[in-house]
């Protein structure tokens, strides 16, 4: 069965460090690959996607992301975080185009101090 | 661009009551998905609906339903609520390419 996995639940980074959030996946083809955003009260906001292709995605905010197969992990980074980078970020995969049933995993809380 | 609007935004029920939470997606989209987030279980795929019939559908009990309009708003609907559907409930609509917008959520506390 498919699965995706976000080991780490919380991490705290200070201001203009660099981040990276981890995520590994299961399945036995490549899926469809996405990082999501989700501030407090707030609804889930797409930071970058991966299909095909260039396997070194940039997303909005500054933010990248590397598809590895060999080690199937699609891992979140941003050179310099910023304060209003704390929230939490989801890894999410899809096993077909066009159909929306995405699997998440459970999600890393940034904490982000000055 | 409006962007997906969930309604409505929080409510309070009680055990055995029914509940219906209603979202409008971004116009031009026809697909709408539901997802369910609460502490316990993460964010779990409920069902999508495209073009007003239910194209995928996760693993919940018959007590979660749905539907959509021939304007592509989808209603929700959870019958014989029990104090484990307490939840962030989210819509999300997709011009069909995989990308997903999500709502706001409609946060469910059952009593």
């Amino acid at each position: 069965a498919q699965s995706v996995t976000q080991p780490d639940i919380h991490i705290t980074v200070s201001e203009g460090a660099s981040l990276e959030l981890r995520c590994n996946y299961s399945y036995g083809a490549t899926p469809y690959l996405f990082w999501y955003v989700q501030s407090p009260g707030q609804g889930l906001q797409l930071l970058l996607k991966y299909f095909s292709g260039d396997t070194l995605v940039q997303g909005i905010k500054g933010f990248e992301a590397e598809f590895k197969r060999s080690q199937s992990s699609f891992n979140l980074r941003k050179p310099s975080v910023h304060w209003s980078d704390a929230a939490e970020y989801f890894c999410a995969v899809g096993l077909v185009t066009g159909a929306n049933n995405l699997f998440f995993g459970t999600g890393t809380r940034l904490t982000v101090i000055p | 661009k409006a962007g997906v609007t969930q309604t409505p935004r929080y409510l309070i029920k009680t055990r055995g009551q029914q509940v219906t939470l209603s979202c409008s997606p971004i116009s031009g989209h026809r697909s709408v998905s539901w997802y369910q987030q609460t502490p316990g279980q993460g964010l779990q795929f409920l069902f999508e609906y495209f073009s007003e019939t239910q194209r995928n559908k996760g693993n919940f009990p018959g007590r979660f339903s749905g539907r959509q309009f021939s304007n592509s708003r989808s209603e929700m609907n959870v019958s014989t609520l029990e104090l484990g559907d307490s939840a962030l409930y989210l819509c999300a609509s997709s011009p069909n390419t995989g990308e997903l917008f999500f709502g706001e959520g409609s946060r469910l506390t059952v009593l």
